[in-house]
């Protein structure tokens, strides 16, 4: 069975641009969680998606949104980039409903801000 | 608000010794904990979990851990370690709608 797959996984962009991440979990996964990771700041929760809907955010700026498409397969997208979103993000999906099982992470994007 | 807490940042064995990685969580029900490890450049992998039912879990790569719910510990151990062990160690606590909160990490440092 494939596993999480995230793409891209290197990019560079400038401040004041906007990215787009790509997250396609595991076959049957229907919940998909974002998080940041930081050196400083560790990990950190954005949004989890569960059947193209949003069940919980964590406490980031709006210029941090999410989406999950009818296949489960999700996106983020980060507005006008500041240097502090130079991050690992990373996209995990679960089985189960309640999304407190465990996850399957992806290996990341990483995403340097110039 | 649950948390995580891995008191060490840093933990060096040689290969060979024994490794305990601590981990304390607060949380108001009965948790769902996770060991995950995460190697330069990777993703997090699981390594075991804890649900309910007997309080020592094993899990992949000869880990396993404790659950002591007096002590809000869920403490991560392995009797023998191997150099390819070197890696980042993440605690985390699982919540309804995918929102784990995870410890700060352990990184493991294995001496020849």
């Amino acid at each position: 069975k494939a596993g999480v797959t995230q793409t891209p996984r290197y990019l560079i962009k400038t401040r004041g641009q906007q990215v787009t991440l790509s997250c396609s979990p595991i076959s049957g996964h229907r919940s998909v969680s974002w998080y940041q990771q930081t050196p400083g700041q560790g990990l950190q929760f954005l949004f989890e998606y569960f059947s193209e809907t949003q069940r919980n955010k964590g406490n980031f700026p709006g210029r941090f949104s999410g989406r999950q498409f009818s296949n489960s397969r999700s996106e983020m997208n980060v507005s006008t980039l500041e240097l502090g979103d130079s991050a690992l993000y990373l996209c995990a999906s679960s089985l189960g409903q309640s999304g407190t099982g465990e996850l399957f992470f992806g290996e990341g994007s990483r995403l340097t801000v110039l | 608000a649950q948390s995580v807490t891995q008191p060490d940042i840093h933990i060096t064995v040689s290969e060979g010794a024994s490794l305990e990685l601590r981990c304390n969580y607060s949380y108001g029900a009965t948790p769902y904990l996770f060991w995950y490890v995460q190697s330069p450049g990777q993703g997090l992998q699981l390594l075991l979990k804890y649900f309910s039912g007997d309080t020592l879990v094993q899990g992949i790569k000869g880990f396993e851990a404790e659950f002591k719910r007096s002590q809000s510990s869920f403490n991560l151990r392995k009797p023998s370690v191997h150099w390819s062990d070197a890696a980042e160690y993440f605690c985390a606590v699982g919540a309804y709608g995918g929102k784990s909160t995870f410890g700060d990490g352990t990184t493991l440092t294995v001496k020849p």
